[in-house]
């Protein structure tokens, strides 16, 4: 199965701060099909996770475009530039190029 | 409008089984697959078995031996069934939408106690 190794489990950000997370995975996501099948999420408490970023860099309709996503293969990296108070929550990556699908172990973004 | 809306009992004995319902709105289950995602209290996600649009099916390699996975399309319908619970099978339990999972439902609260 694929390992992904998200880095820091925390996060801690005054607002306005740029952050990044960091997600590595044990094996190359790039799909036979060409595409990279690397997501990120957040779940703010007591909610469902949403969808920021797909297939690496792709902002999903309705993020504000102060995330971003980047990487390739097995290195990948969340950004945020400019916190902002409802940033905070878990952010998670996950894989869906490799059965079975897997997800990062989280990190949980605080703001100061 | 896309929605997902699990269901299903909120308390299971040990050792029986938990059988969840995910019924989707605003999609068919033949042009998007299905996902069972589980979360634990204060843990992270668990991707736990996915049906995709053309039927084929995927599991969690520990979980493999106790799951199954449906559909009845007809009634826009996932069905997921797990086997000889436990109590660290309590979690809340969500379903999602495709391979991007840009949709998800509001999940649903399992307790596995006697």
């Amino acid at each position: 199965d694929v390992v992904l190794t998200q880095t820091p489990p925390t996060l801690s950000a005054t607002i306005g701060q740029s952050v990044s997370i960091s997600c590595r995975s044990s094996q190359s996501l790039l799909d036979s099909d060409g595409d990279t099948y690397l997501n990120w999420m957040l779940q703010r408490p007591g909610q469902s996770p949403q969808l920021l970023i797909y297939s690496v860099s792709n902002l999903e309709s309705g993020v504000p475009n102060r995330f971003s996503g980047s990487g390739s293969e097995t290195d990948f990296t969340l950004k945020i530039s400019g916190v902002e108070a409802e940033d905070l929550g878990v952010y998670y990556c996950m894989q869906a190029t490799h059965a079975p699908l897997t997800f990062g172990s989280g990190t949980k973004l605080e703001i100061k | 409008q896309v929605q997902l809306k699990e269901s299903g009992p909120g308390l299971v004995q040990p050792s029986r089984t938990l059988s969840l319902t995910c019924t989707v709105f605003g999609f068919s289950l033949t042009s998007c697959g299905v996902s069972w995602v589980r979360q634990p209290p204060g843990k992270g996600l668990e991707w736990i078995a996915a049906i995709w649009s053309g039927g084929r099916t995927d599991y969690n390699s520990a979980l493999r031996s106790r799951l199954s996975i449906s559909r009845d399309t007809s009634k826009s319908q996932v069905l997921l069934k797990m086997n000889s619970l436990q109590t660290e099978d309590t979690a809340m339990y969500f379903c999602a939408r495709g391979y991007n999972f840009d949709y998800w439902g509001q999940g649903v609260m399992v307790t596995v106690s006697s």
